[in-house]
């Protein structure tokens, strides 16, 4: 099993849809779990960190089940802006208890088109 | 605020010469440091992380070295590029026990 799977996609959507991004992570000892956004030729950004009573940020829900080991991100109303790769990313524990050795989903490929 | 630099944007080089990607944070003092690899169509691979002035670890076996000078300076060299060295080279930093790292806007290098 892959250290951090996700669908595997592109998405294509239509502006106004809502979509959904599914992770799962294979190490049960993760400590802490991000969703990153990577526009096309461009960096890596933190969109937003996971908790395990879910948040929200804006139309952005992201949600963590520890017992499945799955992580999701919702986008409501999605916009044109909103077209990028969607990177799950999970810290394993280490030693150190620190936020070393992130380990990067490949990505998915949302493209919302008007 | 913090902000991250790194240079060059791009770059070419011909197989065999060497490489200086330098990487500096501003705002912060005694980041966690890092250089990742993306190459094309793959995922963000982990090659070197730093937690203070001369400490390096390395994640993968290559012909790639890192350095940290200075506190908020990180530098990632190679004395012969490979072709297989060309990708899109990221520095990240993080606070030493915070939620998550912030990229730099990163080098693209062409090994010909």
């Amino acid at each position: 099993r892959k250290e951090v799977e996700q669908d595997p996609g592109p998405f294509n959507v239509p502006e106004g849809a809502t979509v959904a991004f599914n992770c799962t992570y294979s190490n049960s000892a993760s400590q802490s779990f991000f969703w990153y956004r990577q526009d096309c030729r461009k960096e890596p950004k933190l969109l937003m960190s996971v908790y395990s009573s879910g948040n929200e940020d804006g139309r952005f829900t992201a949600q963590l089940n520890r017992a499945s080991q799955y992580i999701s991100l919702l986008i409501r109303d999605s916009k044109l802006s909103d077209s990028a790769t969607y990177l799950c990313v999970v810290n394993p524990k280490d030693s150190g208890g620190s936020n070393y050795k992130l380990t990067f989903g490949k990505g998915t490929l949302l493209t919302v088109n008007p | 605020s913090q902000t991250i630099h790194q240079w060059p944007a791009t770059l070419v080089q011909p197989v065999g010469s060497p490489l200086s990607l330098e990487c500096t944070v501003e705002g912060t003092s005694n980041p966690n440091l890092y250089w990742y690899r993306q190459a094309a169509g793959r995922g963000l691979q982990l090659l070197f992380y730093s937690v203070g002035i001369g400490q390096i670890s390395s994640e993968v076996p290559q012909n790639l070295s890192a350095s940290r000078p200075q506190d908020r300076q990180f530098i990632l060299s190679s004395k012969k590029l490979l072709l297989s060295d060309s990708g899109f080279y990221l520095c990240a930093w993080s606070r030493a026990g915070g939620p998550g790292q912030y990229f730099g806007p990163g080098t693209r290098l062409t090994v010909t």
